[in-house]
This record gives C-alpha cells, sequence and structure tokens, in this order.
C-alpha cells in the first residue's frame, strides 16, 4: 500500500527540547501534510507540503521533503508539555481530496 | 463556531445490532469523509461524499452504509454484517479539489457489548 509509516512509534523528550519524527511513502505524491491528534480527540492540521517543496515553515514547525527518498520529517522545536500528542502523516492517493494516513508517532514532552 | 460535530461520543452495540453515527458539518464543504482508527494504527477510509445524493466505497466500507441527503449531514451506519466494530470513528469534511486539508470531529468510540 502506498500508506506512509512514521518513524520512531514513539518518542519521550524534555521540555524545550527539539523533536523530530519521520515519515517514509511508497510511491510518488503530489502533496504531504502533517495532522496531530490529542489522546481521544479528532486530527487537526498542521502543515501541507506540496512535491515541488522542500522545505516550510509555520511557528515552531518545519516540515522538509525530500522525494528522491520518499520521506518527509517534521521538527518542533523548542518543544512544550501540550505538544504531547500523536503526529500523523497523510499522503494523497491521485484520487480526489483522498489521503493515506501514517500509522502515527507518539510525542510525550516532558514538564 | 464552525467545525464537525460527531455524537454520541460513545456508543455500544449489541451483537446483532445496527447503529448510525452522526456527523455535521457547519464549514459549507462538499466533501466529507468516514475513517475507522484502531489502536495503534492509522486512519482507514470507509466511505467519502463529494457531493449531496452521492458517495463512494473507501478502503473498508464492507459492513457499513452511509446517506448523504443534505451537504451537511453525513451519518454511517455500522451494520451487523460488520464482525468487528469496535473502533474509534472519525469524520472529516473539505473543500473539493485537490490539496485541501481536511478537517475533523472528535469522533466517536464503539464499543461492543
Amino acid at each position: 500500500s502506498q500508506q506512509g509509516e512514521e518513524d520512531p512509534q514513539a518518542l519521550s523528550i524534555q521540555e524545550g527540547e527539539n523533536a523530530t519524527m519521520n515519515c517514509s511513502y511508497k510511491t510518488s505524491i503530489n502533496n504531504l501534510q502533517w495532522y496531530r491528534q490529542n489522546s481521544g480527540r479528532g486530527l487537526v492540521h498542521l502543515i501541507l507540503i506540496r512535491s515541488n517543496e522542500r522545505e516550510k515553515h509555520s511557528g515552531r514547525l518545519r516540515v522538509t521533503l525530500d522525494t528522491s527518498k520518499k520521506s518527509s520529517s517534521l521538527l518542533i522545536t523548542a518543544s512544550r508539555a501540550a505538544d504531547t500528542a500523536s503526529y500523523f502523516c497523510a499522503t494523497d492517493k491521485n484520487t480526489g481530496n483522498q489521503f493515506y494516513f501514517g500509522t502515527g508517532t507518539s510525542l510525550t514532552v516532558i514538564p | 463556531d464552525g467545525g464537525i460535530t460527531q455524537s454520541p461520543k460513545y456508543l455500544f452495540r449489541k451483537e446483532g445490532q445496527n447503529v448510525t453515527l452522526s456527523c455535521e458539518q457547519n464549514l459549507n464543504h462538499d466533501a466529507m469523509y468516514w475513517y475507522r482508527q484502531d489502536p495503534g494504527q492509522g486512519l482507514r477510509l470507509i466511505y467519502y461524499s463529494q457531493i449531496v445524493n452521492d458517495f463512494q466505497k473507501g478502503d473498508i466500507a464492507e459492513g457499513y452504509s452511509v446517506s448523504r441527503e443534505k451537504k451537511e449531514s453525513f451519518p454511517l451506519t455500522v451494520t451487523s454484517a460488520q464482525k468487528n466494530p469496535t473502533a474509534f470513528y472519525l469524520c472529516a469534511s473539505s473543500w473539493t479539489g485537490n490539496i485541501q486539508p481536511q478537517h475533523f470531529g472528535d469522533g466517536t468510540r464503539l464499543s461492543i457489548l
């Protein structure tokens, strides 16, 4: 399947540190999105990067995309306890606005 | 406030019973989606609809049914044919066209009694 896979599955860091999580996918894409999910809640869209972009910033978030390696990374700088959540990458299916969601990285930020 | 409302938050089903999960949005989005999330797994698409009175099967449609009679509403019925219905169900909506972020409700957790 084209499902993205995040790495690591779980990450635990101290508040103030940076958190990096990676996403790998299998076939060509038009865009890749990152979402966040707090426990027991729905997903919240964080950032979208198109296949012709290599890097994108939004506040404390930095996303990179390497289409040659079929991978993306999400960097959260100066992490806060409130960043504790699961983070998912989503790649488009080339059929309308549908996506494959990865299995997620569970991030714990320790105060 | 604009958003997506899913109800109920928790739902219990007896064996052989159909149950319907509600999803309502006031974002004026044309497209709506239903996903299933199992522990430690990503989201899997059940059904989606790009326009009123039209919907398509996703990757795991067996044992589920939907309707789209109004733009704002996209209810999901989990039928007795779905043998493993225990999961977290998420509804989403978006504008149509490529490269549109999806907006999610807060989910319904369905359990079998």
